[in-house]
């Protein structure tokens, strides 16, 4: 089956902008994670959906940040009034909840590059 | 907090030969796990292995097999018969067994080229 897409490949926005970046997990999936990957950084966690649960907003940088998971499915992150500094690749994985096996399946991510 | 530090920023292997990535965290945690992660151009992460740290043999994957060393945190990769297509960036990961959320920490990447 098919893995995890995420939309657009690339954005360039100006500052100030909002933005909306999607994230399709694969069928089945009950976990979704979002992740952010700066430059020179490592990767660090943003949101994530379990289910039907409330998500875990603790590593949203700030509260320009917000997701949604609609249907249990399709994930959008979205950046209000958006900084340079939110310049980086965002991740997003996918997983079932198999307890201590669980694996996260990565999309390609989006890079958004704000001038 | 649980961190993952990876302190080689880059590396470079000749083509067949082996190379050790290394890794090194820091936890309070007894059971928890490890991983590496392959991030080539395209920027699709791939899961290379796995290590649960409650089993005390090294996990294996081909090529790939990792050194566990519990008492001393450190979590190393190596890539025997290096090849070119494993040219890419790896990180090392940490996910806690408790919790319900089952988010990595990251290592910040080490970048290893192969030179034919």
């Amino acid at each position: 089956g098919a893995g995890v897409s995420q939309s657009p490949s690339n954005k360039v926005t100006e500052k100030g902008k909002d933005v909306e970046l999607r994230c399709d997990p694969i069928s089945g999936h009950t976990a979704l994670y979002w992740y952010r990957q700066s430059l020179g950084q490592g990767l660090e966690f943003l949101i994530y959906f379990q289910g039907n649960s409330a998500p875990d907003k603790s590593g949203l940088p700030s509260d320009r940040f917000s997701a949604e998971r609609t249907g249990g499915s399709v994930s959008t992150l979205t950046i209000q009034r958006t900084q340079q500094e939110d310049s980086a690749v965002y991740l997003c994985a996918s997983s079932t909840r198999q307890g201590s096996t669980e694996t996260q399946y990565f999309g390609p991510g989006t890079r958004l590059l704000v001038l | 907090a649980q961190t993952v530090t990876q302190s080689q920023p880059e590396m470079s292997v000749q083509e067949a030969e082996t190379v050790t990535l290394s890794c090194t965290y820091d936890t309070s945690e007894s059971d928890y796990y490890l991983f590496w992660y392959k991030q080539p151009p395209s920027r699709q992460m791939i899961l290379v292995i796995r290590q649960e740290a409650y089993k005390q043999q090294n996990a294996t994957e081909n090529r790939f097999s990792v050194n566990f060393q519990k008492a001393a945190k450190s979590f190393s990769l190596k890539i025997s018969d290096s090849q070119l297509g494993d040219a890419a960036m790896y990180f090392c990961a940490y996910r806690s067994v408790t919790g319900a959320n089952s988010k990595l920490t990251f290592g910040k990447g080490i970048t290893l080229s192969v030179r034919p």
